[in-house]
């Protein structure tokens, strides 16, 4: 199994619909992040978590909810999906000394 | 805070040449500077790093990069490179004592036959 686990891979959905993204990490590790990648702007950090108390919001926040369920489990949602949030969108965990490890992406289309 | 600048965004080369990827980063503090490769349909692997000591870093596949602090670059270079090389290269810092990763644009390496 992957230390980190996306789900879905793949995703399209309409406007206005709500959805989530889920994470689950075997690292046990305390600190999540959640990234959203698009074409000639790199990653961008969306929400960051240091524990499980511990939410924070990241560059590019708007639009975008997360929960930290566990130490293992963090998910992020779009309460009202638009076109410009279609994107490859990165779940990692990292332990104390920054030593991260990425998902695979899910790549979420919405038309 | 910090920030990272790739300057190309595509570099096509042909295979068993050498290439060089640009990076330069912006920091008041000091900062350890890591490269990512992401290959086609995959997540970010680490490369390489640097965290202290020796400017010179390498990794298992022949990349390396060198922290140049008068300059704020951390270049990636690679003498020959082959086809399975193709992918999208990403640097990246971090602040020393911070958790946080700021990341460049991404350049996406091409190596042709």
């Amino acid at each position: 199994d992957a230390d980190v686990t996306q789900t879905p891979r793949n995703r399209i959905t309409k406007t206005g619909k709500r959805i989530m993204l889920e994470c689950s990490q075997t690292k046990g590790h305390d600190r999540m992040y959640w990234y959203r990648q698009d074409p000639g702007l790199g990653l961008q950090l969306i929400y960051y978590s240091f524990d499980v108390k511990d939410i924070n919001k990241g560059e590019i926040s708007d639009g975008y909810s997360v929960s930290r369920q566990a130490q293992a489990k963090f998910s992020l949602s779009l309460e009202s999906a638009i076109p410009n949030q279609t994107a490859l969108y990165f779940c990692a965990t990292s332990d104390e000394l920054g030593h991260y490890t990425f998902g695979s992406g899910t790549r979420l289309t919405v038309v | 805070a910090q920030s990272v600048t790739q300057l190309d965004s595509q570099v096509p080369v042909f295979e068993e040449a050498p290439v060089e990827l640009r990076c330069n980063y912006s920091s008041s503090v000091s900062v350890y500077l890591f490269w990512y490769v992401q290959y086609p349909n995959q997540g970010l692997q680490l490369l390489l790093k640097y965290l202290s000591g020796s400017t010179l870093v390498e990794s298992i596949n022949g990349f390396e990069a060198e922290f140049n602090k008068s300059q704020t670059s951390f270049h990636l270079r690679k003498p020959s490179v082959h086809i399975s090389d193709t992918a999208e290269y990403f640097c990246a810092v971090r602040k020393g004592g911070g958790n946080k990763l700021t990341f460049g644009t991404g350049t996406q390496l091409k190596v042709e036959l």
